[in-house]
């Protein structure tokens, strides 16, 4: 089955860029999501990429795909105190019915003032 | 407001005791599905609904149990809790793939 590793802790000043990186093995996957998970909430859908994308820009929010290395960031620009929350990557494989979303452990985003 | 609605938020109970957390949704979708997270773990499938009268087993099934007797509600149901259940769950739906997932804002469940 599919593996997604992120790294498990960032932390940034306000007002810098964020990077948040995934790397996952399995190749055939067609949508990448990334979710973002406040404290004591659900998850929130960010943005996704088509398998077939490399670049997707909404609004501060720029996600890169290298499908070659199965490498996934989501760049944040003008980084807030509140974009403070974990964010999963979640690859998805053709939809099958099942549509299981595989999420990693999650990085947990600190911006401080 | 369109939402998945999940009860109860926390929950404490002892071991083998049944219990339901009930999942509604009110966006007319017919995929459901219950994730469980535990730290270090992420979240896992623990069981899906293509439609009424269709579910299916996701990674994580032994122990659980639901139903989809109608397309709003998908309720997990513990026969016999253990504490290796005590996890934080959540329901989750979608219309189409592309859309992924509305979900809900969990339930915190406690075995003791």
């Amino acid at each position: 089955g599919e593996d997604v590793e992120q790294s498990l802790f960032l932390s940034v000043r306000e007002g810098d860029s964020s990077v948040i990186n995934c790397t996952y093995t399995d190749s055939s996957s067609t949508y990448l999501y990334w979710y973002k998970q406040e404290p004591g909430a659900g998850l929130q859908l960010l943005t996704y990429i088509f398998s077939n994308m490399d670049m997707k820009q909404d609004q501060r929010l720029t996600v890169l795909l290298n499908k070659k290395d199965k490498h996934l960031s989501l760049r944040i620009a003008d980084t807030q105190t509140g974009d403070s929350a974990i964010y999963f990557c979640a690859p998805v494989a053709p939809d099958t019915g099942r549509r299981a979303l595989t999420f990693g452990s999650g990085t947990r985003l600190q911006v401080q003032p | 407001e369109a939402q998945v609605t999940q009860n109860p938020r926390y929950l404490i109970t002892v071991t083998g005791k049944k219990l339901t957390v009930t999942c509604s949704q009110n966006m007319n979708h017919e995929y459901m599905s219950w994730y469980r997270q535990d730290p270090g773990l992420g979240l896992r499938q623990i069981y899906y609904s293509m439609n009424v009268e269709v579910t299916d087993k996701g990674d994580v099934p032994e122990g659980y149990k639901v139903s989809r007797k109608e397309k709003r509600n998908f309720p997990l149901i513990l026969e016999s809790p253990s504490p290796n259940q005590t996890s934080l769950y959540f329901c989750a739906s979608s219309l189409r793939q592309v859309d992924g997932y509305t979900f809900g804002s969990g339930t915190r469940l406690t075995v003791v």
